[in-house]
């Protein structure tokens, strides 16, 4: 696609259900990368993947979160038993690798704003 | 202590000022150096990146970089009411297994009034 697609844009969930995050990146992006923006604050590093794999998954606060990627494409990162602390908005980013200048930046998607009530 | 400090203002200036923003780390194995820009709701967009000590310029912006004092710098000339977004700097390793992975300033909220 021509941008980094994440949906849905905005989630109301009630405290303790599971939710399912979804990211389809630029087309031919092999590195993917979960971020995390509370009101207020810059982005907090959840995981990346370079094709299918997550060399580094250290920024997940708790074993709640799981993120996977199937055909070196699309995304899914599920929060269980949510809490009214995980309410934020997750972004989603892809580029086209990490090894190269090109990498060096990322094109962000507009993230789904998660609340938990 | 976080690894990369950013004052979060927020930074009112009229039209035409020119504008400065600041981050300083604490890693020095930090390589890359980015800005990016995020307006409301939207994603952020990368700006500027460079690499190691030096000043990049592009049209009104300049990124400037000081290694051995671990600071960075982004100067936006004669700035619009349309720069009005937060900017946030961001930075990575050089090498290892994370280094796809971007520290991020708490980003500072900029307003350009007319």
């Amino acid at each position: 696609g021509a941008g980094v697609s994440q949906s849905p844009s905005n989630k109301v969930t009630e405290k303790g259900k599971d939710v399912e995050l979804r990211c389809d990146p630029i087309s031919g992006h092999t590195a993917l990368y979960w971020y995390r923006q509370s009101l207020g604050q810059g982005l907090e590093f959840l995981i990346y993947f370079q094709g299918n794999s997550a060399p580094d998954k250290s920024g997940l606060p708790s074993d709640r979160f799981s993120a996977e990627r199937t055909g070196g494409s699309v995304s899914t990162l599920t929060i269980q038993r949510t809490q009214q602390e995980d309410s934020a908005v997750y972004l989603c980013a892809s580029s086209l690798t990490t090894g190269t200048i090109l990498g060096y930046g990322y094109t962000f998607g507009s993230g789904t704003r998660l609340t938990v009530v | 202590q976080k690894e990369v400090e950013q004052d979060p203002g927020p930074l009112s200036v009229p039209e035409g000022a020119i504008v400065s923003l600041n981050c300083t780390y604490s890693n020095s194995a930090f390589q890359y150096f980015m800005w990016y820009r995020q307006y409301s709701r939207k994603g952020p967009e990368l700006l500027m990146y460079t690499y190691s000590s030096g000043n990049k310029e592009d049209g009104r912006f300049t990124a400037q970089v000081d290694k051995s004092s671990k600071y960075i710098s982004l100067f936006i000339r004669d700035s619009q009411p349309s720069d009005s977004a937060t900017y946030l700097c961001a930075m990575r390793l050089g090498g290892g297994t994370s280094y796809g992975k971007l520290t991020f300033g708490q980003g500072t909220i900029l307003t350009v009034h007319p």
